[in-house]
C-alpha cells in the first residue's frame, strides 16, 4: 500500500513570496491533517479535514495561510505572502476515518521543508 | 486544551542496554488514545506504540513497551536491548476519541545511541 506522498520535499523562497505544498493521503483515508515543525519543536496541527470539510483550523493564520481538499483525495497547502517564522517543515498526515479505524493512528508523509529567507 | 509535556530533550544510552523517556499529559477526558512516535532524521513520523486509555494492561511492542499510568497522567516508553537503528526523535502524543481528534504532541526527546 502505498503511503502519504507529498511535495516538493525542499523549497527556498524570499521572504513575502507564495509558496504551495501539495498532499496525496493513503488510498480510502478520509481524514487529513496539516501539521508545521518548527526545528527543535513537537508539530502543531493547523488544519483538520474529514473529506472534503474542514474540522479544525483554529491555529490556521488565516491572513496567510490557505488549504483546500478537492474531491476530498488531495490537498495543497499554501502560504502567501511567507515570512520568516514560516520556515518549518510541513507534515501531512491521514487516517482510515474519523478518529481512524479502531486505532487511532495516523499515517505521515515524509515533510516538505520551507526555508524563508 | 490538552498538552502533551517531555522533560528530557535529550537522552543518551549504550548499545544493548536499556532507556526510558517521560511524558505526562494533561486532560479532562476519561477516553483517549495515548500513543509513541519516532522520527528518524528521514523525517517521516512512525508509530511505535499506541495505548488506549481504557485499557490497564500496558501496551508492548517487541522491544518496546509502556508504563502507562492513569491517575498519574504519565506515559512513558521503555526501550530493551537497544539498537542504534533506535537513534531518533521520539514524540509523545495524545488523542481523543470524541469529538475533533487531533493528535497533540509533546515537544520530542531525542535519543542518541552510543555503540
Amino acid at each position: 500500500e502505498a503511503g502519504v506522498a507529498q511535495s516538493p520535499r525542499y523549497k527556498i523562497i524570499e521572504k513575502r513570496q507564495s509558496v504551495a505544498f501539495w498532499c496525496n493521503p493513503i488510498s480510502g483515508h478520509a481524514t487529513l491533517y496539516w501539521y508545521q515543525q518548527i526545528l527543535g519543536q513537537g508539530p502543531k496541527l493547523l488544519i483538520q479535514f474529514q473529506n472534503n470539510g474542514v474540522v479544525d483550523d483554529s491555529q490556521l493564520p488565516k491572513d496567510r495561510f490557505s488549504a483546500e481538499r478537492l474531491k476530498g483525495v488531495d490537498s495543497t497547502l499554501k502560504i502567501q505572502p511567507a515570512k520568516l517564522e514560516d520556515s518549518a517543515v510541513y507534515l501531512c498526515a491521514s487516517s482510515l476515518r474519523f478518529g481512524g479505524v479502531n486505532t487511532g493512528e495516523l499515517f505521515f508523509g515524509e515533510g516538505s521543508r520551507l526555508t524563508v529567507l | 486544551a490538552q498538552t502533551v509535556t517531555q522533560s528530557q530533550p535529550e537522552m543518551s544510552v549504550q548499545e544493548a542496554e536499556t532507556v526510558t523517556l517521560s511524558c505526562t499529559y494533561d486532560t479532562s477526558e476519561s477516553d483517549y488514545y495515548l500513543f509513541w512516535y519516532k522520527q528518524p532524521p528521514s523525517r517521516q513520523m512512525i508509530l511505535v506504540i499506541r495505548q488506549e486509555a481504557y485499557k490497564q494492561q500496558n501496551a508492548t511492542e517487541n522491544r518496546f513497551s509502556v508504563n502507562f499510568q492513569k491517575a498519574a497522567k504519565s506515559f512513558s516508553l521503555k526501550i530493551s536491548d537497544s539498537q542504534l537503528g533506535d537513534a531518533a526523535m521520539y514524540f509523545c502524543a495524545y488523542k481523543r476519541i470524541q469529538g475533533a481528534q487531533k493528535l497533540v504532541f509533546g515537544q520530542g526527546t531525542r535519543l542518541t545511541i552510543n555503540p
